[in-house]
C-alpha cells in the first residue's frame, strides 16, 4: 500500500522568510510520480509540480523549488521569500505504476500562512 | 476553456434524502474520479472511471456509488446521505492513455460543499 505523510499540519512564517514543505512517501513500486498541488483560500486545487521515480533532478522556478531524494523517499519543497499569496494548504501526492497509474494518493496537507 | 465542472457547489440536505453531484468535463479525458476532503485527512479517494461503463471503488466508497455512461459525465450518487458525509468534494480527470500517461497531471472542479444534516 501507498503512503504519503506531510508531517507539518501548519506552518507559519512571516513574510520574506523561507519555508520548506516536507513530504514523505512510502511505495513498493519502483516506477511512481510524485505531484505538488496549492489549495488557496478560495479552494481550488492547483498543480505546481511533477516528478517521476527516474528523475532525482532538483528544479528551481521563481521561488520555489523541489528536492526529490529516493533514497530518503522525501520530495521536499521549498518557497524562498515567501509572500502573503503563497498562504494556502499544500498536498503532496503519490501515484504508482501498480494497476496503472489508477490510484493516487494524497497526504494529509500542509497548511501555511504567512504574516505580513 | 478546459475544465471539470461540478454541481452543485453548495448543497445542504437531510439524512436520507437521496442526492447526486454532477461532473463534466470538456477535455475528453478517460480517466475520472472522486474525492472528499476533510480537515486533517487530505484529500481521498472515492472512486475513479478508466473509462466509459468501467468504475472500480477508491479508499472510501462506503456510501457512495457512481455511473459512466458517457465519456464526458461521472455523477457521484448519495443514495441515502449520512451525517458523516459532510465534506468537500472534488472531482477530477485525466487523459490515461498514449504514452506516459502516469504522468499526466489531474484537472479539478472547483469542488462541492456538501452538509447533511
Amino acid at each position: 500500500a501507498q503512503k504519503v505523510t506531510q508531517a507539518q499540519t501548519e506552518i507559519s512564517v512571516v513574510e520574506k522568510e523561507d519555508v520548506t514543505l516536507d513530504c514523505v512517501y512510502e511505495t513498493r513500486d519502483t516506477t511512481y510520480y510524485l505531484f505538488w498541488y496549492k489549495q488557496p483560500p478560495s479552494g481550488e486545487l492547483v498543480f505546481l509540480i511533477r516528478r517521476n521515480s527516474f528523475d532525482e533532478q532538483n528544479e528551481i522556478s521563481g521561488r520555489y523549488s523541489w528536492n526529490f531524494q529516493k533514497s530518503t523517499s522525501s520530495f521536499n519543497f521549498t518557497i524562498t521569500a515567501s509572500q502573503v499569496v503563497d498562504s494556502a494548504v499544500y498536498f503532496c501526492a503519490l501515484r504508482v505504476s501498480t494497476g496503472g497509474y489508477q490510484k493516487v494518493t494524497f497526504g494529509t496537507g500542509t497548511k501555511l500562512q504567512v504574516i505580513p | 476553456e478546459a475544465q471539470v465542472t461540478q454541481n452543485p457547489r453548495y448543497l445542504i440536505t437531510v439524512t436520507g434524502k437521496k442526492l447526486t453531484v454532477t461532473c463534466s468535463q470538456n477535455m475528453n479525458h478517460e480517466y475520472m474520479s472522486w474525492y472528499r476532503q476533510d480537515p486533517g485527512l487530505g484529500l481521498r479517494q472515492i472512486y475513479y472511471s478508466m473509462n466509459v461503463e468501467v468504475t472500480d471503488k477508491g479508499d472510501v466508497p462506503e456510501g457512495y456509488k457512481v455511473s459512466r455512461k458517457e465519456k464526458r459525465n461521472f455523477p457521484l450518487i448519495l443514495e441515502s446521505p449520512s451525517p458523516n458525509q459532510t465534506s468537500l468534494y472534488f472531482c477530477a480527470s485525466r487523459r490515461s492513455q498514449g504514452a506516459n500517461s502516469g504522468a499526466n497531471v489531474l484537472t479539478f472542479g472547483a469542488g462541492s460543499r456538501l452538509t447533511v444534516l
